[in-house]
């Protein structure tokens, strides 16, 4: 069985650094194939992906965001770790992680965690 | 980016009744060598994380109704659920992974008429 429980701070200050862990057990980033992705929701909107990490340490992030984010993986813990740097009100969401297979015969993200909502505010 | 438009952006709809929510890309999302549509339907309950309903665009995800379903290809999808029920009050989000940026729609918002 896949879960996945994002931690972190639920308030951070504008141009402060957010660094948020995924802690997920039922699959191993160490397995062919297997990923793990951060999506964020602002409030009463639409989803938005933010960032991907293969097993293989293949990365993929938002264009839009590129520059802010970096994702890295811990196989020992398990957890996959998103920092964003310089944040800003508008970044104020819910934050999801969530699980992927690489892949032709992907899903795409068939595993969420319930999410954390993170406040920016002075 | 491919952009992914969702129409209506809300529906209510009786129960019993059905309910079609369409979802359009920018780009095909079609990959010719294995005839998938990279497509996928999501829910979303108040308070919840999205819920995977439906993968290569047509594709139910283990457990889900069969009242729902999904068609289309190439750039034209719909999301069909045949007999609404009141559990199924939710937002429904498309979503392309063909290519990244793995880009969500902007939900269509389903309640009870």
């Amino acid at each position: 069985q896949i879960t996945l429980k994002e931690s972190g701070p639920t308030l951070v200050k504008p141009t402060q650094t957010l660094t948020l862990t995924c802690t997920f057990s039922g699959f191993s980033l160490t397995t062919s194939r297997e990923g793990v992705g951060w999506i964020r929701q602002p409030p009463g909107k639409a989803l938005e992906w933010l960032a991907l990490i293969y097993w293989d340490d293949d990365k993929r992030y938002s264009p839009s965001l590129k520059s802010r984010l970096t994702i890295t993986k811990d196989t020992s813990t398990p957890q996959v770790v998103l920092t964003m740097t310089n944040m800003d009100p508008v970044d104020t969401a819910t934050y999801y992680c969530a699980h992927r297979i690489y892949g032709d015969d992907a899903k795409s993200f068939d595993y969420w965690g319930q999410g954390i909502q993170v406040t920016v505010s002075s | 980016d491919i952009v992914m438009t969702q129409s209506p952006d809300s529906l209510a709809v009786s129960l019993g009744e059905r309910a079609t929510i369409n979802c359009r890309s920018s780009q095909s999302v079609l990959y010719s060598s294995n005839n998938k549509n990279y497509l996928a339907w999501y829910q979303q309950k108040p308070g919840q994380p999205p819920k995977l309903l439906i993968y290569w665009s047509s594709t139910r995800e283990s457990g889900v109704p069969g009242r729902f379903s999904g068609s289309g290809s190439g750039t034209d999808f719909t999301l069909t659920i045949s007999s609404l029920q009141a559990e199924d009050v939710a937002v429904y989000y498309c979503q392309q992974y063909y290519s990244a940026p793995y880009t969500f729609g902007q939900g269509t918002k389903l309640e009870i008429k």
